[in-house]
């Protein structure tokens, strides 16, 4: 079982709409938990960090559910500049490398 | 904001040949640096991971001849891909942690190989 699984997408999408991703993750240890955005040949970077009480920025939602261990993104009133990779990541406690889901495509179009 | 400077962003080399992928952090002092790399519409994978003086810890199934790592400095870390073959194309990134409160990761911009 891989460490953290994601939806296998690709997510093709209209302006406007809302989607969902999810991901589990299979070390009961992961202490950190973040959504990372990736654009095509390009380092990924951070979009959010996820807490257990849930957090908001902007259109951008983020749930973690400790007990199931899943992670959900949700992102509101999509916009073409949405279109990237979006990476569910974890992290064990301690100075750990991040573990990195294989990632879900969201295309947005006009 | 912390910056990890990496080069080249890109590189074609033959096969047989090394190539030499530079992280700097800028402006901060790096204790870790883990390598990654990822091969097209697969997710990122550790390689390795170095610690400022110390010998890297090499993830299973990577082979620490072939992937050579130094981290002389707090500021430096260097990976090199000896005696590259086609099948060692692929986006290499590397990612920096300063191993303080909270563990902030810096990555740098990733260098794109290929071996022809």
């Amino acid at each position: 079982r891989k460490e953290v699984e994601q939806d296998p997408g690709p997510f093709n999408v209209p302006e406007g709409a809302t989607v969902a991703f999810n991901c589990t993750y299979s070390n009961s240890a992961s202490q950190s938990f973040f959504w990372y955005r990736q654009d095509c040949r390009k380092e990924p970077k951070l979009l959010m960090s996820v807490y257990s009480s849930g957090n908001e920025d902007g259109r951008f939602t983020a749930q973690l559910n400790r007990a199931s261990q899943y992670i959900s993104l949700l992102i509101r009133d999509s916009k073409l500049s949405d279109s990237a990779t979006y990476l569910c990541v974890v992290n064990a406690p301690g100075n750990t490398p991040l573990v990195f889901g294989k990632g879900t495509r969201l295309s947005v179009i006009a | 904001g912390a910056v990890v400077s990496q080069h080249p962003s890109r590189v074609i080399c033959k096969s047989g040949t090394s190539v030499k992928i530079e992280c700097r952090s800028l402006d901060f002092q790096a204790t870790t640096m883990f390598w990654y790399r990822q091969f097209p519409k697969q997710s990122l994978m550790l390689m390795a991971t170095s610690n400022e003086g110390s010998k890297a810890t090499y993830e299973q199934g990577v082979e620490k001849d072939k992937f050579l790592i130094n981290h002389a400095s707090l500021t430096l870390s260097t990976l090199t891909v000896t005696s590259a073959h086609p099948e060692d194309s692929s986006f290499y990134i590397c990612s920096a942690s300063t191993g303080g409160a909270g563990y902030g990761y810096t990555f740098g911009s990733g260098t794109r190989l290929t071996v022809v």
